[in-house]
């Protein structure tokens, strides 16, 4: 079965520093991939999701992630945190062969000024 | 231009009530998703609607469980006999087309607490 995983229930990084929170996948077949993004008391907002055209995917807020087939991988970047970016993210997949969305288990992103 | 609205935005039953969240999506979009979120968690898929056809219900935890969509707008996903174990964040949302790689707008959620 398909299964996100996303290494790290807590992140903490200063402000202005680099934002990296990792997400790798298991699937036979590449997947579609998405980040999201959820603050407190609110739904989850779209960040960029992956879906065959590019392995490099910008979104929104200065998010970026690549798609690495040989290391399943899909990893969120950001070269400068603001302290607005502190919230929950979710990485999550879904595949061709279902209307799933498999998500992960989130990491809280912690932003120090 | 209003998002997915759900309601209520908090419920606290008794175990052993039934109870009905309604979620209403963006006007327009064919594909609507009920998502259960517990506590420290990733959401987690329950049911998929395409129009008023449900698809997909792989991820309802038990008969206890179901949900409806049907003129393909509303849905309203009950719970009978409500457990302890079912206290959870209840996500709805929904897409404009049934592609999957589609973007799924999610609503604030129904916040569920049983006593």
């Amino acid at each position: 079965a398909q299964s996100v995983t996303q290494l790290g229930s807590h992140v903490s990084v200063s402000e202005g520093a680099l934002v990296l929170l990792r997400c790798n996948y298991s699937s036979s077949v590449p997947p579609y991939l998405f980040w999201y993004v959820q603050y407190p008391n609110q739904g989850l907002q779209l960040l960029l999701k992956y879906t065959s055209a590019a392995t490099l995917v910008k979104g929104i807020n200065g998010f970026e992630a690549e798609f690495k087939k040989s290391e399943t991988s899909f990893h969120l970047t950001k070269p400068s945190a603001h302290m607005s970016d502190a919230a929950e993210y979710f990485c999550a997949a879904g595949n061709t062969g279902g209307f799933k969305t498999i998500f992960g288990a989130g990491t809280r992103l912690f932003v120090k000024a | 231009g209003a998002g997915v609205s759900q309601s209520p935005r908090y419920k606290v039953a008794k175990r052993g009530q039934d109870v009905a969240l309604r979620c209403d999506p963006i006007s327009g979009h064919v594909s609507l998703f009920w998502y259960q979120q517990a506590l420290g968690q990733g959401p987690e898929f329950l049911t998929y609607f395409q129009n008023e056809a449900q698809l997909d219900k792989s991820g309802l935890p038990s008969d206890r469980f179901f949900a409806e969509r049907p003129e393909g707008s509303v849905s309203t996903l009950k719970i009978q006999r409500t457990q302890q174990e079912d206290s959870a964040v209840y996500l709805c949302a929904s897409s404009s087309r049934s592609d999957r790689q589609e973007t799924q707008y999610f609503g604030p959620g129904t916040r569920l607490l049983v006593l």
